[in-house]
This record gives C-alpha cells, sequence and structure tokens, in this order.
C-alpha cells in the first residue's frame, strides 16, 4: 500500500524568507513522488517529480524538493518565497509495485500563506 | 491545446437525482482518472481508466459509475445523488508512459 502524509494544514511565511512544506511517505518499493500546486478555483498543476537520480530535484517556479530515503520525506522548498506562491500543495505518492495505472495517493494539502 | 476538459463547472442537485460528469482531453493519453477533492482530505481516486472501454474502481467508487466509449472521454455519473457526494470533481490524465498528471478545472457539485 502507499501513502502520503503533510502534517501542517497551513504554513505561513513572510515573503523573501525561505519556505518548506513537509510530506512523508510509504510504500513497499521504491517511491515516485510529486508535487504539485492549486491555486484558488483551478484545478492541479505539476511542479516537480522525483523518479530516479539525484536527490534534490529542481522544478518551476524556483521551487525544488529534496528526496530523503532514510527519513522517507520529500519536503517542497524555495529560498525565497512570494506572495504570489500562496496556494494549495499537494504531495503525491506512487508505489514502483502498485499495478497498473499509475495511481498517485495525494496527501491532504498545505495551504501557504506568504505575507508582506 | 485545450488539455483536460470538464463539463459543467457547477451543478446544483436535489437528493436522488441524476447526472454526467464530462471529462475530455486533447492530448492522445491512455489513462485517465476521476477524483473528489473534500477539505482536509485532499484528493481521493474515485473511478480510472487504462484505456477506451476500460475501468477500474479506485479508492472511493461507490456511488458512481464511469465509461469510456471513446479514448478521448471518460464520464462520471451519479445514479442517485446523495448529499455526502457534494465535493468539487478533478479529472486527470497521462501517458502510459509517463507520471505527470494533466488535471481538469473541476466541476463543484451540490446536492442538496
Amino acid at each position: 500500500a502507499q501513502s502520503v502524509a503533510q502534517p501542517e494544514d497551513q504554513v505561513n511565511v513572510a515573503e523573501g524568507n525561505p519556505l518548506t512544506v513537509k510530506c512523508t511517505y510509504s510504500v513497499s518499493g521504491n517511491p515516485y513522488l510529486f508535487w504539485y500546486v492549486q491555486y484558488p478555483n483551478r484545478g492541479l498543476q505539476f511542479l516537480l517529480k522525483y523518479i530516479t537520480g539525484d536527490n534534490l530535484v529542481k522544478g518551476s517556479y524556483g521551487f525544488e524538493a529534496e528526496f530523503n530515503k532514510s527519513q522517507t520525506s520529500f519536503h517542497l522548498k524555495k529560498p525565497s518565497a512570494l506572495v504570489s506562491d500562496s496556494a494549495l500543495y499537494f504531495c503525491a505518492v506512487r508505489d514502483e509495485l502498485t499495478g497498473g495505472g499509475n495511481k498517485l495517493t495525494f496527501g491532504t494539502g498545505t495551504q501557504l500563506k506568504v505575507e508582506l | 491545446n485545450a488539455g483536460v476538459t470538464q463539463t459543467p463547472k457547477f451543478r446544483v442537485l436535489k437528493t436522488g437525482q441524476s447526472m454526467t460528469l464530462l471529462c475530455a482531453q486533447d492530448m492522445n493519453h491512455e489513462y485517465m482518472y476521476w477524483y473528489r477533492q473534500d477539505p482536509g482530505m485532499g484528493l481521493r481516486l474515485i473511478h480510472y481508466s487504462v484505456g477506451e472501454g476500460t475501468t477500474a474502481k479506485g479508492e472511493v467508487p461507490d456511488g458512481y459509475n464511469v465509461s469510456r466509449l471513446k479514448k478521448q472521454n471518460f464520464l462520471l455519473g451519479l445514479e442517485s445523488a446523495a448529499p455526502s457526494q457534494t465535493s468539487v470533481y478533478f479529472c486527470a490524465s497521462t501517458g502510459s508512459g509517463a507520471n505527470v498528471l494533466t488535471f481538469g478545472a473541476g466541476s463543484r457539485l451540490t446536492v442538496l
């Protein structure tokens, strides 16, 4: 079975400060990990993914995430937050051993609020 | 390219009524999915399809039916709507060799 946890419902950050949105996962095999962002009244948009290779993954809009196998984590980070980064962020996982269909399991989401 | 298009965007139903949500994608994707999004629960998979003519149950399939008669379309049906089905529904698609989902803009359904 595959599962993902986002321990924080909301993260508040001042503009210009670094931000971190946390994600931990559980899989039986190797994980495929994703971050998506949702702006109000919109669908989810892909930010970045980890499939294999370098543990530090860079994505859209200056975001990056670090895969940590020993801690089963995939935290989303950005060195300097912008007010426009305020949105709902979802972590998702797929176990390489999951059957057909490429089904993702999503976390409950973390609301990021960046204030001036 | 339109990507993934969902219709309707909003709908209000009375308990017991039926309706169908339509998802259309123009990317020639093999896999299509229906999710529901509820506050504090994230996205939960309702049904999915790995190709034309195939469907499979996801995490929360009860009360829903789906059909994939054409590769580009994936329909989600509610035969007898219940207030518990009040939610925002998202369709997504991806290629068979890919991993990234493309989402539609969502359909907000209220069941009174």
